[in-house]
Formats: structure tokens, C-alpha cells, sequence
């Protein structure tokens, strides 16, 4: 079975400033993905960014990339220019890839803040 | 991306009576659906998998006769709270995953909110 560790159950950060949230996973999988995903106070979950687990390269998406390491298990979130909207729960997810399971296993979150 | 789409938002009942919420992906068939519950600031625990045309898969500890599950086609799935008491208030949410084509990750429907009274 997998897990996935988020050690930081709140954090804060000024507005236009960077932040890190950290993720650590464990498995035995060798071919898995990776995802973040938001809520905010709306409770939409929404997809922030993906890696594959075969990708060396650490994923991108405007202000949020990754910082994939994978024989340590970790993979942490960077957002740059940190803005007002950026304020939500993320959650650090695991899924095991191929076939059709699809299930994803999720970290306990990590309540961001974004002071103005 | 891909769409997901929950009905009610938000339902308030009586303890005792039963409950139906829809998840419905509107923009691709998905054969598996997954029902998911949240509590305040906690995370997403997943309850169960929808199997379109089968019988859905409960986690360890879901009742399967107070949370009912049924994937009647390709683009519905619904789940319904048998006897609710207000221990079963909640947010539930729903996921399906699109497949490959669109990047082989799950998109969430918005939630619903379910008070017992």
C-alpha cells in the first residue's frame, strides 16, 4: 500500500513572495504519477500539476513547479509570486500508473495562507 | 479539462429519511467513478468505486447498505444515504478519471454538502 506524508499542516506567506510545501510518499511501485491539487474555500478540487514518475524532469505549470526526487520519495511544491488566489488546502496525491485503477491516495493537506 | 458536475450543492434533511446525490461527467464516458468523503480541514477518504454495469467496491469500514452506490451508465453515477442520521453530515465529493487522452488524473466534481437534522 502506498502513503503519502504532508508534514506541514498550516504555512503562511506574504503576497509576491515564494513558498515550498513538502510531500514525501512511500511505494513500492515503480511506474506511479504524482499530483497537487487545491482547494479552496469553495471545495473545488482542482488540479495544480502532475509528474510522472518515469520523467526526470521536475513538471512546470506558470508560478507552480515541482521538485521531484524520486529515490528519496519526495516531491514538494514551489509557487513563486505568491498571490491573494493562491489561498486553499493542498493535497499531495499518489496514484499507481496503468491499468484501470486509478485510485488515488492522498496526504492529509497543508493549509496555505496567502497574507496581503 | 474535463468536466464533473454534482447535484444537489447542498441538502439539508430529517434523520431517517434517504438522500440521492448525482455525479455526472459531461464531456466523457467514464466506466469508474469514485465516491469520496470530507470532513472540515481533514482530507478526502475515499468510500468507494463506481463500476458502470457492476457492483462498486467499498473501502474497509464504509457500510454498504447505508451508502448505497449506482452506475447506471456511462456518465452517471449516483449515491445514496440510506437512513441518514447527523453523523452522516459531511461533504461528499465525486472524481472520475477521463482516461490517457486527457492525462490519465481524476477531476473532481464541486461537492455536496449534506446536513441531518
Amino acid at each position: 500500500a502506498q502513503t503519502v506524508t504532508q508534514s506541514q499542516p498550516e504555512m503562511s506567506v506574504q503576497e509576491a513572495e515564494t513558498v515550498t510545501l513538502s510531500c514525501t510518499y512511500d511505494t513500492s511501485e515503480s511506474n506511479y504519477y504524482l499530483f497537487w491539487y487545491k482547494q479552496p474555500p469553495s471545495r473545488q478540487m482542482i488540479l495544480v500539476i502532475r509528474q510522472e514518475a518515469y520523467k526526470q524532469q521536475n513538471a512546470t505549470e506558470n508560478r507552480f513547479s515541482v521538485n521531484f526526487q524520486k529515490a528519496a520519495k519526495s516531491f514538494s511544491l514551489k509557487i513563486s509570486d505568491s498571490q491573494l488566489g493562491d489561498t486553499a488546502m493542498y493535497f499531495c496525491a499518489f496514484m499507481k500508473r496503468g491499468g484501470s485503477n486509478y485510485k488515488l491516495t492522498f496526504g492529509k493537506g497543508t493549509l496555505l495562507t496567502v497574507n496581503p | 479539462g474535463a468536466v464533473v458536475s454534482q447535484h444537489p450543492s447542498r441538502v439539508i434533511c430529517k434523520s431517517g429519511t434517504s438522500v440521492k446525490i448525482e455525479c455526472r461527467s459531461l464531456d466523457f464516458q467514464a466506466t469508474t467513478m469514485f465516491w469520496y468523503r470530507q470532513f472540515p480541514k481533514q482530507s478526502l477518504m475515499l468510500m468507494a468505486t463506481s463500476n458502470e454495469g457492476s457492483k462498486a467496491t467499498y473501502e474497509q469500514g464504509v457500510e454498504k447498505d447505508k451508502f448505497l452506490i449506482n452506475h447506471a451508465s456511462l456518465t452517471l453515477s449516483t449515491l445514496t444515504v440510506t437512513s441518514a442520521h447527523p453523523e452522516d453530515s459531511s461533504f461528499y465529493i465525486c472524481s472520475a478519471p477521463p482516461g490517457l487522452a486527457w492525462g490519465d488524473t481524476q477531476y473532481f466534481g464541486p461537492g455536496t454538502r449534506l446536513t441531518v437534522l
